[in-house]
Protein backbone atom coordinates (compact mmCIF):
# COMPACT_ATOMS: atom_id res chain seq x y z
CA UNK A 1 0.00 0.00 0.00
CA UNK A 2 1.06 3.49 -0.01
CA UNK A 3 1.80 3.90 -3.45
CA UNK A 4 2.26 7.54 -4.84
CA UNK A 5 3.19 8.07 -8.50
CA UNK A 6 4.14 11.29 -10.42
CA UNK A 7 3.98 11.43 -14.38
CA UNK A 8 5.17 12.08 -16.24
CA UNK A 9 8.57 10.69 -15.23
CA UNK A 10 10.85 12.49 -17.48
CA UNK A 11 9.69 15.49 -19.65
CA UNK A 12 11.97 17.60 -21.69
CA UNK A 13 9.85 21.26 -22.98
CA UNK A 14 11.03 24.44 -24.67
CA UNK A 15 11.76 27.42 -23.17
CA UNK A 16 8.97 29.66 -22.26
CA UNK A 17 5.95 26.99 -22.35
CA UNK A 18 4.26 25.54 -19.15
CA UNK A 19 4.69 21.85 -17.92
CA UNK A 20 2.35 20.35 -15.84
CA UNK A 21 3.48 17.19 -13.27
CA UNK A 22 1.06 14.92 -11.23
CA UNK A 23 1.05 13.56 -8.09
CA UNK A 24 -0.84 10.89 -7.43
CA UNK A 25 -1.87 8.84 -4.28
CA UNK A 26 -3.24 5.30 -6.22
CA UNK A 27 -4.46 3.82 -2.60
CA UNK A 28 -5.05 5.84 0.03
CA UNK A 29 -6.38 9.39 -0.22
CA UNK A 30 -4.21 12.61 0.82
CA UNK A 31 -5.67 16.04 2.09
CA UNK A 32 -1.91 17.10 2.23
CA UNK A 33 0.87 16.80 -0.48
CA UNK A 34 4.61 18.10 -0.39
CA UNK A 35 6.30 19.36 -3.66
CA UNK A 36 10.25 18.91 -3.47
CA UNK A 37 12.63 20.45 -5.82
CA UNK A 38 16.51 18.71 -6.30
CA UNK A 39 19.15 20.58 -8.22
CA UNK A 40 21.92 18.46 -9.96
CA UNK A 41 23.81 17.35 -7.36
CA UNK A 42 22.29 18.60 -4.41
CA UNK A 43 19.59 18.15 -1.84
CA UNK A 44 15.43 18.49 -2.00
CA UNK A 45 14.27 21.23 -0.93
CA UNK A 46 10.83 21.81 -0.24
CA UNK A 47 8.88 24.28 -2.28
CA UNK A 48 5.31 23.70 -1.28
CA UNK A 49 2.61 22.47 0.86
CA UNK A 50 -0.41 21.41 -1.18
CA UNK A 51 -3.51 21.00 0.63
CA UNK A 52 -6.94 19.65 -1.17
CA UNK A 53 -9.67 22.35 -1.69
CA UNK A 54 -7.27 25.20 -0.32
CA UNK A 55 -4.58 26.92 -1.60
CA UNK A 56 -0.99 25.97 -1.45
CA UNK A 57 1.38 27.03 1.19
CA UNK A 58 4.72 28.19 -0.23
CA UNK A 59 8.14 28.12 0.85
CA UNK A 60 10.50 31.24 1.23
CA UNK A 61 11.70 32.36 -1.70
CA UNK A 62 9.69 30.15 -4.40
CA UNK A 63 7.46 31.98 -6.62
CA UNK A 64 4.06 31.08 -6.74
CA UNK A 65 2.93 32.42 -9.56
CA UNK A 66 5.67 30.31 -11.32
CA UNK A 67 4.94 27.47 -9.79
CA UNK A 68 1.46 26.97 -10.09
CA UNK A 69 -0.28 24.21 -7.48
CA UNK A 70 -3.82 22.48 -7.63
CA UNK A 71 -5.01 20.01 -5.07
CA UNK A 72 -8.56 19.44 -6.92
CA UNK A 73 -9.31 15.99 -5.31
CA UNK A 74 -8.00 13.76 -2.50
CA UNK A 75 -5.70 11.26 -4.76
CA UNK A 76 -3.86 14.40 -7.23
CA UNK A 77 -2.43 17.56 -6.84
CA UNK A 78 -0.29 18.93 -9.80
CA UNK A 79 2.29 21.40 -10.48
CA UNK A 80 2.71 23.61 -13.15
CA UNK A 81 5.84 24.97 -14.26
CA UNK A 82 4.87 28.40 -16.08
CA UNK A 83 6.80 30.04 -18.57
CA UNK A 84 9.74 27.46 -18.51
CA UNK A 85 13.35 28.70 -18.72
CA UNK A 86 16.44 26.53 -18.65
CA UNK A 87 17.58 27.49 -14.68
CA UNK A 88 13.88 25.53 -13.99
CA UNK A 89 15.27 22.15 -15.15
CA UNK A 90 15.34 20.25 -12.07
CA UNK A 91 14.00 17.02 -10.36
CA UNK A 92 10.65 17.46 -8.90
CA UNK A 93 9.30 15.23 -5.93
CA UNK A 94 6.36 14.97 -4.09
CA UNK A 95 5.18 13.31 -1.30
CA UNK A 96 1.30 12.49 0.31
CA UNK A 97 0.37 11.86 3.73
CA UNK A 98 -2.99 10.14 4.10
CA UNK A 99 -5.56 11.80 4.85
CA UNK A 100 -6.67 10.15 8.42
CA UNK A 101 -3.50 10.99 9.78
CA UNK A 102 -1.61 12.31 12.94
CA UNK A 103 1.80 14.01 13.64
CA UNK A 104 3.43 10.48 13.41
CA UNK A 105 2.17 9.87 9.81
CA UNK A 106 5.26 10.04 7.40
CA UNK A 107 4.38 11.11 3.68
CA UNK A 108 5.06 8.48 1.04
CA UNK A 109 6.96 9.49 -2.08
CA UNK A 110 6.51 9.14 -5.47
CA UNK A 111 9.27 8.37 -8.17
CA UNK A 112 10.21 12.18 -9.13
CA UNK A 113 10.13 14.10 -12.38
CA UNK A 114 13.15 15.59 -14.17
CA UNK A 115 12.04 18.52 -16.43
CA UNK A 116 14.29 19.55 -18.84
CA UNK A 117 14.23 22.75 -20.35
CA UNK A 118 16.40 23.64 -23.30
CA UNK B 1 14.57 26.45 12.57
CA UNK B 2 15.94 23.34 12.32
CA UNK B 3 18.93 21.64 10.47
CA UNK B 4 19.94 18.72 9.14
CA UNK B 5 23.45 18.27 8.90
CA UNK B 6 25.33 15.69 7.12
CA UNK B 7 29.10 16.49 7.71
CA UNK B 8 30.54 13.32 4.53
CA UNK B 9 29.79 14.77 1.12
CA UNK B 10 31.65 11.40 -0.12
CA UNK B 11 32.55 8.28 0.95
CA UNK B 12 34.29 5.28 -0.80
CA UNK B 13 34.45 2.05 1.18
CA UNK B 14 35.70 -1.55 -0.14
CA UNK B 15 33.03 -3.82 -0.79
CA UNK B 16 32.39 -5.75 2.67
CA UNK B 17 33.69 -3.24 4.38
CA UNK B 18 31.96 -1.18 7.23
CA UNK B 19 30.10 1.46 6.41
CA UNK B 20 29.33 4.73 9.02
CA UNK B 21 27.18 7.90 7.37
CA UNK B 22 26.61 10.53 9.96
CA UNK B 23 23.85 12.74 10.85
CA UNK B 24 23.49 15.65 12.64
CA UNK B 25 20.47 17.68 13.53
CA UNK B 26 19.61 21.10 15.14
CA UNK B 27 16.07 21.02 16.73
CA UNK B 28 14.76 21.89 20.42
CA UNK B 29 12.90 18.34 20.51
CA UNK B 30 13.34 14.64 19.20
CA UNK B 31 12.44 15.31 15.64
CA UNK B 32 11.03 12.38 12.95
CA UNK B 33 14.22 10.71 11.83
CA UNK B 34 14.24 9.14 8.21
CA UNK B 35 17.19 8.01 5.79
CA UNK B 36 16.55 7.72 2.37
CA UNK B 37 18.77 6.48 -0.27
CA UNK B 38 18.68 7.50 -4.08
CA UNK B 39 20.31 6.04 -6.78
CA UNK B 40 21.23 8.03 -9.63
CA UNK B 41 18.08 8.99 -11.47
CA UNK B 42 15.43 7.47 -9.24
CA UNK B 43 13.36 8.75 -6.77
CA UNK B 44 13.80 8.11 -3.21
CA UNK B 45 13.32 4.91 -0.77
CA UNK B 46 13.05 4.70 2.48
CA UNK B 47 15.81 2.93 4.23
CA UNK B 48 14.40 3.46 8.07
CA UNK B 49 13.02 6.01 10.48
CA UNK B 50 12.43 6.57 14.16
CA UNK B 51 10.23 8.33 16.10
CA UNK B 52 10.28 6.82 19.63
CA UNK B 53 11.27 4.08 21.13
CA UNK B 54 14.23 1.72 20.76
CA UNK B 55 17.24 4.00 20.02
CA UNK B 56 18.44 1.14 17.83
CA UNK B 57 16.33 0.95 14.75
CA UNK B 58 16.53 -1.69 11.92
CA UNK B 59 16.14 -1.08 8.59
CA UNK B 60 16.03 -2.90 4.59
CA UNK B 61 19.01 -4.24 3.06
CA UNK B 62 20.93 -4.72 6.23
CA UNK B 63 20.89 -0.66 7.04
CA UNK B 64 20.57 0.33 10.56
CA UNK B 65 21.00 3.52 12.65
CA UNK B 66 20.94 4.72 16.12
CA UNK B 67 19.17 8.05 17.70
CA UNK B 68 21.32 9.30 20.64
CA UNK B 69 19.38 12.52 21.80
CA UNK B 70 23.08 13.86 23.76
CA UNK B 71 24.94 14.14 20.72
CA UNK B 72 21.66 15.18 18.15
CA UNK B 73 22.60 12.39 15.98
CA UNK B 74 21.34 9.41 13.80
CA UNK B 75 23.67 7.97 11.94
CA UNK B 76 23.31 5.18 9.72
CA UNK B 77 25.79 1.95 9.46
CA UNK B 78 25.87 -1.39 7.62
CA UNK B 79 28.38 -4.00 8.94
CA UNK B 80 29.33 -5.09 5.43
CA UNK B 81 28.74 -3.11 2.11
CA UNK B 82 27.84 -4.36 -0.96
CA UNK B 83 28.97 -2.74 -4.57
CA UNK B 84 24.89 -2.07 -4.94
CA UNK B 85 25.33 0.16 -2.33
CA UNK B 86 26.41 2.66 -3.96
CA UNK B 87 23.97 5.57 -4.49
CA UNK B 88 22.94 8.53 -2.77
CA UNK B 89 22.08 8.88 0.94
CA UNK B 90 20.09 11.25 2.84
CA UNK B 91 19.15 12.14 6.07
CA UNK B 92 15.88 13.89 6.87
CA UNK B 93 14.08 15.32 10.13
CA UNK B 94 10.61 16.28 10.45
CA UNK B 95 9.49 18.64 13.45
CA UNK B 96 6.39 18.59 14.60
CA UNK B 97 5.23 16.62 12.13
CA UNK B 98 6.64 13.21 10.42
CA UNK B 99 5.72 13.94 6.54
CA UNK B 100 6.95 17.32 5.88
CA UNK B 101 10.99 16.92 5.89
CA UNK B 102 13.94 19.07 6.02
CA UNK B 103 16.87 17.10 4.11
CA UNK B 104 20.20 17.36 4.64
CA UNK B 105 22.66 17.92 1.58
CA UNK B 106 23.52 14.02 1.19
CA UNK B 107 26.52 11.78 1.31
CA UNK B 108 27.79 10.08 -1.93
CA UNK B 109 28.80 7.00 -1.04
CA UNK B 110 30.97 4.82 -3.69
CA UNK B 111 32.12 0.98 -3.44
CA UNK B 112 35.49 -0.13 -4.49
CA UNK B 113 35.53 -3.95 -5.63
Amino acid sequence: GAVVSQHPSWVICKSGTSVKIECRSLDFQATTMFWYRQFPKQSLMLMATSNEGSKATYEQGVEKDKFLINHASLTLSTLTVTSAHPEDSSFYICSARERRSTMNTEAFFGQGTRLTVV
Amino acid sequence: AQSVTQPDIHITVSEGASLELRCNYSYGATPYLFWYVQSPGQGLQLLLKYFSGDTLVQGIKGFEAEFKRSQSSFNLRKPSVHWSDAAEYFCAVGTGTASKLTFGTGTRLQVTL
